[in-house]
């Protein structure tokens, strides 16, 4: 099946600086969706890509799907305490269901 | 619509004992999940509904397990008998259409002692 890689698995950054986290795939992804769970919380949408080398932005997120649409990235500009918590990508494996990624678990420090 | 509704919140019980998990997807949705959330092993899906119908059930554990749907306004997780490795969050979630947006409820935190 599908083998997805999320990377990092953590990163702390000071408040104000970039933060990026990728999921690279061995096959090509049908779409992909991203999430955000904040601290004891709950998965969250945040976005849905389907198409080879799309770009969406959402105020200071920057969602990107691959041409060859094996990979995909989240990128924060100028991170705030607010954004602290777990990303994760979620692809759909074999046609059938959603399987998520493992996440990147954010920190910032003000 | 108040969203995905799971109960209990919390659930501690004793190894061996009968869990019952339970999920009231949002109105009009035909696709629901039940997820399980640990430290080791991240979010991990057990079983996929569509339109009431389990249509992927590889992710569950073993036959301790059994996630029933009734119709579409509830679902249920079964654990019997309970195990101290079964302790985790379970979230259930709900979408439009099986590969659209998730909705997920604000999840079931079970400890089994």
């Amino acid at each position: 099946g599908q083998q997805v890689m999320q990377i990092p698995q953590y990163q702390h950054v000071q408040e104000g600086e970039d933060f990026t986290t990728y999921c690279n795939s061995s096959t090509t992804l049908s779409n992909i969706q991203w999430y955000k769970q904040r601290p004891g919380g709950h998965p969250v949408f945040l976005i849905q890509l389907v198409k080879s080398g799309e770009v969406k932005k959402q105020k200071r997120l920057t969602f990107q799907f691959g041409e060859a649409k094996k990979n995909s990235s989240l990128h924060i500009t100028a991170t705030q305490t607010t954004d602290v918590g777990t990303y994760f990508c979620l692809y759909n494996q074999a046609g059938t269901a959603l399987i998520f990624g493992k996440g990147t678990t954010l920190s910032v420090s003000s | 619509d108040a969203g995905v509704i799971q109960s209990p919140r919390h659930e501690v019980t004793e190894m061996g004992q009968e869990v019952t998990l339970r999920c009231k997807p949002i109105s009009g949705h035909n696709s629901l999940f039940w997820y399980r959330q640990t430290m080791m092993r991240g979010l991990e899906l057990l079983i996929y509904f569509n339109n009431n119908v389990p249509i992927d059930d590889s992710g569950m554990p073993e036959d301790r397990f059994s996630a029933k749907m009734p119709n579409a306004s509830f679902s249920t997780l079964k654990i019997q008998p309970s195990e101290p490795r079964d302790s985790a969050v379970y979230f259930c979630a709900s979408s439009p259409q099986g590969y659209t947006e998730a909705f997920f409820g604000q999840g079931t935190r079970l400890t089994v002692v």
